[in-house]
Protein backbone atom coordinates (compact mmCIF):
# COMPACT_ATOMS: atom_id res chain seq x y z
CA UNK A 1 0.00 0.00 0.00
CA UNK A 2 0.75 3.77 -0.42
CA UNK A 3 1.24 6.52 3.05
CA UNK A 4 1.30 10.18 1.35
CA UNK A 5 2.32 13.10 3.76
CA UNK A 6 1.38 16.44 3.24
CA UNK A 7 0.79 19.26 5.48
CA UNK A 8 -2.58 20.65 5.85
CA UNK A 9 -2.66 24.19 5.51
CA UNK A 10 0.07 27.05 4.81
CA UNK A 11 -0.21 30.57 4.27
CA UNK A 12 2.18 32.30 2.49
CA UNK A 13 2.23 36.73 0.58
CA UNK A 14 1.51 37.28 -2.60
CA UNK A 15 5.03 37.86 -4.01
CA UNK A 16 6.56 35.40 -1.99
CA UNK A 17 8.25 31.34 -2.62
CA UNK A 18 6.59 28.67 -0.81
CA UNK A 19 7.49 25.21 -0.45
CA UNK A 20 4.69 22.26 0.07
CA UNK A 21 6.70 18.94 1.18
CA UNK A 22 5.04 15.39 0.72
CA UNK A 23 6.29 12.49 2.10
CA UNK A 24 5.76 9.00 1.14
CA UNK A 25 5.96 5.21 2.08
CA UNK A 26 5.03 2.69 -0.53
CA UNK A 27 5.29 -0.78 -1.63
CA UNK A 28 5.66 0.27 -5.39
CA UNK A 29 6.64 3.62 -6.88
CA UNK A 30 6.45 4.70 -10.50
CA UNK A 31 6.27 8.61 -10.14
CA UNK A 32 4.98 11.48 -8.15
CA UNK A 33 2.58 13.70 -9.23
CA UNK A 34 1.77 17.21 -8.44
CA UNK A 35 -1.84 18.28 -9.02
CA UNK A 36 -3.93 21.97 -8.09
CA UNK A 37 -7.11 21.51 -6.95
CA UNK A 38 -9.81 24.39 -6.50
CA UNK A 39 -12.84 23.81 -4.73
CA UNK A 40 -15.36 22.20 -6.13
CA UNK A 41 -13.08 20.99 -9.12
CA UNK A 42 -10.65 18.63 -10.90
CA UNK A 43 -7.42 17.91 -10.06
CA UNK A 44 -5.64 19.27 -12.48
CA UNK A 45 -2.10 18.70 -13.52
CA UNK A 46 1.11 20.61 -12.37
CA UNK A 47 4.37 18.21 -12.33
CA UNK A 48 5.76 14.88 -12.65
CA UNK A 49 8.68 13.11 -11.36
CA UNK A 50 9.95 9.97 -11.47
CA UNK A 51 13.79 10.57 -11.20
CA UNK A 52 15.75 12.34 -8.47
CA UNK A 53 16.02 16.06 -8.79
CA UNK A 54 14.56 19.22 -9.92
CA UNK A 55 11.64 19.62 -12.54
CA UNK A 56 11.66 23.12 -13.38
CA UNK A 57 8.36 24.59 -15.37
CA UNK A 58 7.67 28.12 -15.30
CA UNK A 59 6.88 29.57 -11.78
CA UNK A 60 6.27 25.97 -10.72
CA UNK A 61 9.09 23.23 -9.63
CA UNK A 62 9.28 20.03 -8.33
CA UNK A 63 12.05 17.81 -6.45
CA UNK A 64 11.93 14.50 -5.48
CA UNK A 65 14.34 11.69 -3.86
CA UNK A 66 13.62 8.48 -4.04
CA UNK A 67 15.72 6.87 -1.48
CA UNK A 68 13.98 9.61 1.04
CA UNK A 69 11.07 9.20 -0.30
CA UNK A 70 10.62 12.87 -0.35
CA UNK A 71 9.17 15.37 -2.91
CA UNK A 72 8.62 19.06 -2.64
CA UNK A 73 6.24 21.55 -4.71
CA UNK A 74 8.19 24.89 -5.20
CA UNK A 75 5.66 27.52 -6.04
CA UNK A 76 7.55 31.23 -6.67
CA UNK A 77 6.30 34.67 -7.70
CA UNK A 78 2.77 33.64 -5.81
CA UNK A 79 -0.34 35.19 -6.92
CA UNK A 80 -4.18 35.31 -5.47
CA UNK A 81 -5.20 32.47 -7.92
CA UNK A 82 -2.59 30.25 -6.65
CA UNK A 83 -4.76 29.73 -3.47
CA UNK A 84 -5.91 26.71 -3.85
CA UNK A 85 -4.99 22.99 -2.34
CA UNK A 86 -2.23 21.10 -3.76
CA UNK A 87 -2.57 17.35 -3.92
CA UNK A 88 0.84 15.21 -4.22
CA UNK A 89 -0.52 12.12 -5.80
CA UNK A 90 2.23 8.44 -5.85
CA UNK A 91 1.80 6.21 -9.28
CA UNK A 92 1.82 2.35 -8.60
CA UNK A 93 4.44 0.18 -10.01
CA UNK A 94 2.63 -2.31 -12.00
CA UNK A 95 3.94 -5.83 -13.51
CA UNK A 96 1.99 -5.04 -16.88
CA UNK A 97 -0.19 -2.88 -18.13
CA UNK A 98 -0.24 0.72 -17.83
CA UNK A 99 -3.48 1.07 -15.98
CA UNK A 100 -1.84 2.27 -12.89
CA UNK A 101 -3.52 3.92 -10.15
CA UNK A 102 -2.88 7.26 -8.30
CA UNK A 103 -2.60 6.93 -4.65
CA UNK A 104 -3.20 10.68 -3.17
CA UNK A 105 -2.36 12.55 0.08
CA UNK A 106 -4.76 14.43 1.35
CA UNK A 107 -3.67 17.81 0.09
CA UNK A 108 -2.25 21.03 1.28
CA UNK A 109 -4.17 23.45 1.31
CA UNK A 110 -2.92 27.05 0.68
CA UNK A 111 -3.87 30.81 1.10
CA UNK A 112 -2.16 33.59 -0.26
CA UNK A 113 -2.73 36.57 1.41
CA UNK A 114 -2.43 40.23 -0.40
CA UNK B 1 -8.03 21.03 -26.16
CA UNK B 2 -9.85 17.86 -25.83
CA UNK B 3 -11.38 17.16 -22.43
CA UNK B 4 -12.72 14.57 -20.65
CA UNK B 5 -16.55 14.96 -19.69
CA UNK B 6 -18.92 14.20 -17.95
CA UNK B 7 -22.57 14.04 -16.96
CA UNK B 8 -24.81 14.73 -14.70
CA UNK B 9 -22.95 17.86 -12.85
CA UNK B 10 -24.71 17.12 -9.71
CA UNK B 11 -27.53 14.39 -8.95
CA UNK B 12 -29.18 13.71 -5.90
CA UNK B 13 -31.01 10.55 -5.17
CA UNK B 14 -33.21 8.29 -2.46
CA UNK B 15 -30.81 6.35 -0.49
CA UNK B 16 -31.50 2.48 -1.65
CA UNK B 17 -31.95 3.94 -5.25
CA UNK B 18 -29.31 3.45 -8.56
CA UNK B 19 -27.81 5.80 -9.78
CA UNK B 20 -25.40 5.80 -13.31
CA UNK B 21 -22.44 8.40 -13.78
CA UNK B 22 -21.94 9.67 -17.26
CA UNK B 23 -18.36 10.29 -18.70
CA UNK B 24 -17.10 10.50 -21.95
CA UNK B 25 -13.28 10.31 -21.71
CA UNK B 26 -10.69 11.78 -24.35
CA UNK B 27 -11.56 10.21 -27.91
CA UNK B 28 -7.48 8.14 -28.14
CA UNK B 29 -7.01 7.49 -24.72
CA UNK B 30 -7.25 4.16 -23.82
CA UNK B 31 -7.35 3.44 -19.82
CA UNK B 32 -10.09 5.12 -18.00
CA UNK B 33 -10.64 5.32 -13.97
CA UNK B 34 -12.78 6.24 -12.08
CA UNK B 35 -12.05 8.47 -8.53
CA UNK B 36 -14.32 9.71 -5.67
CA UNK B 37 -13.64 12.43 -3.59
CA UNK B 38 -15.96 12.81 -0.09
CA UNK B 39 -16.30 16.40 0.85
CA UNK B 40 -12.80 17.55 2.64
CA UNK B 41 -11.18 14.54 2.25
CA UNK B 42 -8.72 12.92 -0.08
CA UNK B 43 -9.19 11.69 -3.68
CA UNK B 44 -9.72 8.11 -3.64
CA UNK B 45 -9.44 5.69 -6.89
CA UNK B 46 -12.26 3.30 -7.05
CA UNK B 47 -11.15 1.42 -10.73
CA UNK B 48 -9.54 1.55 -13.35
CA UNK B 49 -10.66 0.27 -16.93
CA UNK B 50 -8.55 -0.86 -19.96
CA UNK B 51 -9.47 -3.27 -22.98
CA UNK B 52 -12.71 -3.53 -21.74
CA UNK B 53 -12.35 -4.79 -18.50
CA UNK B 54 -11.70 -3.53 -15.10
CA UNK B 55 -7.71 -3.69 -14.35
CA UNK B 56 -7.35 -2.97 -10.82
CA UNK B 57 -9.99 -2.02 -8.18
CA UNK B 58 -9.98 -0.64 -4.66
CA UNK B 59 -11.40 -1.89 -1.25
CA UNK B 60 -14.14 0.59 -1.82
CA UNK B 61 -15.10 -0.53 -5.00
CA UNK B 62 -17.32 -3.23 -3.96
CA UNK B 63 -20.39 -5.25 -5.31
CA UNK B 64 -22.82 -2.32 -5.50
CA UNK B 65 -20.58 -0.43 -7.99
CA UNK B 66 -20.21 -1.50 -11.45
CA UNK B 67 -18.31 0.19 -14.48
CA UNK B 68 -18.94 -0.12 -18.30
CA UNK B 69 -18.02 1.23 -21.67
CA UNK B 70 -21.71 0.53 -23.26
CA UNK B 71 -20.12 1.92 -26.48
CA UNK B 72 -17.18 3.79 -28.21
CA UNK B 73 -17.31 7.11 -26.60
CA UNK B 74 -18.76 6.77 -22.92
CA UNK B 75 -17.75 5.13 -20.14
CA UNK B 76 -19.75 4.96 -16.78
CA UNK B 77 -19.79 4.01 -12.93
CA UNK B 78 -23.30 2.85 -11.68
CA UNK B 79 -23.75 2.26 -7.83
CA UNK B 80 -26.88 -0.18 -7.92
CA UNK B 81 -28.32 0.67 -4.18
CA UNK B 82 -26.87 4.19 -2.83
CA UNK B 83 -26.04 4.85 0.71
CA UNK B 84 -25.65 7.82 2.37
CA UNK B 85 -21.88 7.74 3.00
CA UNK B 86 -21.59 7.40 -1.61
CA UNK B 87 -22.57 11.35 -0.93
CA UNK B 88 -19.49 12.47 -2.96
CA UNK B 89 -17.72 14.16 -6.01
CA UNK B 90 -16.87 11.10 -8.50
CA UNK B 91 -14.30 12.02 -11.05
CA UNK B 92 -13.82 10.51 -14.04
CA UNK B 93 -9.92 10.68 -15.76
CA UNK B 94 -8.35 8.73 -18.71
CA UNK B 95 -5.26 8.71 -20.32
CA UNK B 96 -3.25 7.09 -23.14
CA UNK B 97 -0.86 4.58 -20.58
CA UNK B 98 2.30 6.52 -21.78
CA UNK B 99 5.33 6.48 -18.88
CA UNK B 100 5.22 10.44 -18.09
CA UNK B 101 1.90 10.84 -19.44
CA UNK B 102 -1.23 12.77 -16.31
CA UNK B 103 -4.38 11.47 -15.75
CA UNK B 104 -6.74 14.08 -17.43
CA UNK B 105 -9.69 14.24 -15.00
CA UNK B 106 -13.11 15.31 -16.20
CA UNK B 107 -14.96 18.33 -13.88
CA UNK B 108 -16.61 15.85 -11.51
CA UNK B 109 -20.56 14.62 -10.72
CA UNK B 110 -21.51 15.56 -7.49
CA UNK B 111 -23.29 12.91 -5.89
CA UNK B 112 -25.99 13.63 -2.63
CA UNK B 113 -27.68 10.95 -1.50
CA UNK B 114 -30.45 11.64 1.23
Amino acid sequence: GQNIDQPTEMTATEGAIVQINCTYQTSGFNGLFWYQQHAGEAPTFLSYNVLDGLEEKGRFSSFLSRSKGYSYLLLKELQMKDSASYLCAVRDQKASGSARQLTFGSGTQLTVLP
Amino acid sequence: EPEVTQTPSHQVTQMGQEVILRCVPISNHLYFYWYRQILGQKVEFLVSFYNNEISEKSEIFDDQFSVERPDGSNFTLKIRSTKLEDSAMYFCASNRGLAKETQYFGPGTRLLVL
